[in-house]
């Protein structure tokens, strides 16, 4: 069974600053990873997806996410937020070998201060 | 990415009563739709796979008498509550199949039981 956790359920940021929405997950087969990303009143989008090749992803807004398999861990970053990426951000595992199931961590909510 | 629209976005009914909640996939022929659940502060937990056609793929500790999944077509699926208590209070969201390890959420309908 695979499960995802994120530490922090809040994390309020200055515009412009760089912000870490951290993801570790725990799994006992090989997994895919993702980090979705809802905005207010909307459904969850695809922000980006690691599903084999480098380990560094990025998405075409300027967040990245690097895959750490020794630290099972996929840590969402961006060296510059802006107030258009305060939302809600999950990240998710899906199982290799199985259907397209998804397992999702509990969210972060990014505020970006102006 | 595909469109996924959910009616209606809160509904609240009296305990006893049944609702049903449509998702509609208004761009993309969805063979797979699947059905998550979200209590506050904790994550999407999947109820069941839709599959077009056939019967519902429900998860471990989700009554399928009570949560009737249906997908007749390949735009709609339904999730109807039946006998609708104030602990299925929650967030229902659905999702699209869109293939390569990617889903298309909807947007969400908050359901309250009184």
């Amino acid at each position: 069974a695979q499960s995802v956790t994120q530490l922090d359920s809040q994390v309020p940021v200055f515009e412009e600053a760089p912000v870490e929405l951290r993801c570790n997950y725990s799994s006992s087969v090989s997994v895919y990873l993702f980090w979705y990303v809802q905005y207010p009143n909307q459904g969850l989008q695809l922000l980006l997806k690691y599903l084999s090749g480098s380990t560094l992803v990025e998405s075409i807004n300027g967040f990245e996410a690097e895959f750490n398999k020794s630290q099972t861990s996929f840590h969402l970053r961006k060296p510059s937020v802006h107030i258009s990426d305060t939302a809600e951000y999950f990240c998710a595992v899906s199982d290799r070998d199985g259907a397209n199931n998804l397992f999702f961590g509990t969210g972060t909510r990014l505020t970006v201060i102006p | 990415g595909a469109v996924v629209s959910q009616h209606p976005s809160r509904v609240i009914c009296k305990s006893g009563t049944s609702v049903k909640i449509e998702c509609r996939s208004l761009d993309f022929q969805a063979t797979t739709m699947f059905w998550y659940r979200q209590f506050p502060k904790q994550s999407l937990m999947l109820m069941a796979t839709s599959n077009e056609g056939s019967k519902a793929t429900y998860e471990q500790g989700v009554e399928k008498d009570k949560f009737l999944i249906n997908h007749a077509s390949l735009t709609l699926s339904t999730l109807t509550v039946t006998s609708a208590h104030p602990e299925d209070s929650s967030f229902y969201i659905c999702s699209v199949d869109g293939g390569s390890y990617e889903q298309y959420f909807g947007p969400g309908t908050r359901l309250t039981v009184t």
